[in-house]
């Protein structure tokens, strides 16, 4: 079974507003990553954040980590109709370094 | 973006071709896997490789084949190509260690 999980699986929201959507994983791991993806294309790295970290910025992009509880969550900061995406956390079990995506939430901004 | 290439972007095959779908990269990663997603699903991996001449089957069973004979290419082979085939084939690479994937376009195969 996939490692990961995100909730919602679909999310629609007004420009402006912020978004969030978590991810939930079942084993060890070293790292968790998110990961955009346009209608369509490849997916494109958003942050890296370690097992051994707890919170992460970049830009409008905010990611926490909780390990006892298995958990990430993404929090994008005042959305634009460009972040319409879907947007995927992946995670690599400890000791390996195969990255198992989650099922991803359907962003979708509303100009 | 990030150099990695695959190709086609599109493909449309009968059933019982033979197909090799392309994947390169210039980054000098020396990982490298190959995802299938069908549209708007989750992506599962059916192959990864740490190197040259090393390859694993991933989580999801696939009946396709990859080889890594050079670090920067990455090919995926469906012997005999079926209708279940039909979905999109992503490649990605990486630098050993905790470093972020670095994907391709994808190819989107349709056997009919």
């Amino acid at each position: 079974s996939q490692q990961g999980e995100e909730d919602p699986q679909a999310l629609s929201i007004q420009e402006g507003e912020n978004a969030t959507m978590n991810c939930s994983y079942k084993t060890s791991i070293n790292n968790l990553q998110w990961y955009r993806q346009n209608s369509g294309r490849g997916l494109v790295h958003l942050i890296l954040i370690r097992s051994n970290e707890r919170e992460k910025h970049s830009g409008r992009l905010r990611v926490t980590l909780d390990t006892s509880k298995k958990s990430s969550s993404l929090l994008i900061t005042a959305s634009r109709a460009a972040d319409t995406a879907s947007y995927f956390c992946a995670t690599d079990r400890s000791g390996t370094y195969k990255y198992i995506f989650g099922t991803g939430t359907r962003l979708k901004v509303l100009a | 973006e990030a150099d990695i290439y695959q190709t086609p972007r599109y493909l449309v095959i009968g059933t019982g071709k033979k197909i090799t779908l392309e994947c390169s990269q210039t980054m000098g990663h020396d990982k490298m896997y190959w995802y299938q997603q069908d549209p708007g699903m989750e992506l599962h991996l059916i192959h990864y490789s740490y190197g040259v001449n090393s390859t694993e089957k991933g989580d999801l069973s696939s009946e396709s084949t990859v080889s890594r004979i050079r670090t920067e290419h990455f090919p995926l082979t469906l012997e005999s190509a079926r209708p279940s085939h039909t979905s999109q084939y992503l490649c990605a690479s990486s630098e050993q260690g905790l470093s972020p994937l670095h994907f391709g376009n994808g190819t989107r195969l349709t056997v009919t």
